[in-house]
């Protein structure tokens, strides 16, 4: 199975800071990859897909970038709304799987 | 719109079955993958398995957590999505979600219904 590393596992940050999330695959897997975001007692929210790509709706504030093993997740300027958890997942090999979360915290 | 239900979620006994299902509406049910995702109380999300539409032949993919245990199916006539879960587990316990495509690479064909209750105790 594809490991999918996130780093870190939590952070605190402030309104208006830029923020970078990493997830590393144990192995290549182009640009098969998503990023969610998941409030609690929420159905979580896709934000990114083919590893650069903005959903419909979401933000520009949220940017994806990366191929291969290495992919960052960035939010340029933190809103209040942004404080959640988020996901990274592949799809390139099966089993498809998710990263293990980082916890986005106010400062 | 676009709307996806489950159903079927409670309370089953180690070793039990339970069969989740999923009604589809506001869109084309028969042309697409679909997916169930779950998640643990306080986890994270992790892929449960997937089958194919009907011009791929209906064919499913697991996790190897779930395999031989939980099946997936569909019936396209009635647009709707199944999970029969059998031996379960008290690690099956979680929050089932349905999924049009979770891999899609489009904009909105991507959707996640509200999600259905499983716990797994005796």
């Amino acid at each position: 199975d594809i490991q999918m590393t996130q780093s870190p596992s939590a952070m605190s940050a402030s309104v208006g800071d830029r923020v970078t999330i990493t997830c590393r695959a144990s192995q290549g897997i182009s640009d098969y990859l998503a990023w969610f975001q998941q409030k609690p007692g929420k159905v979580p929210k896709r934000l990114i897909y083919a590893a650069s790509s903005l959903q419909s709706g979401v933000p520009s504030r949220f940017s994806g970038s990366g191929s291969g093993t290495e992919f960052t997740l960035t939010i340029s300027s933190l809103q209040p709304e942004d404080f959640a958890t988020y996901y990274c997942l592949q799809h390139n090999i099966y089993p498809i799987t998710f990263g293990q979360g980082t916890r986005l915290e106010i400062k | 719109e676009v709307q996806l239900v489950e159903s079927g979620g409670g309370l089953v006994q180690p070793g039990g079955s339970l069969r989740l299902s999923c009604a589809a509406s506001g869109f084309m049910f028969s042309d697409y993958y679909m997916d169930w995702v779950r998640q643990a109380p306080g986890k994270g999300l992790e892929w449960v398995g997937r089958i194919r539409n009907k011009v791929n032949s209906y064919t499913t993919e697991y996790a190897a957590s779930v395999k031989g245990r939980l099946t997936i199916s569909r019936d396209d006539s009635k647009n709707s999505l199944y999970l029969q879960m059998n031996s379960l587990k008290t690690e099956d316990t979680a929050v089932y979600y349905c999924v049009r495509d979770i891999s899609c690479r489009g904009s909105s064909c991507e959707h996640w219904g509200q999600g259905t209750p499983v716990t797994v105790s005796s």
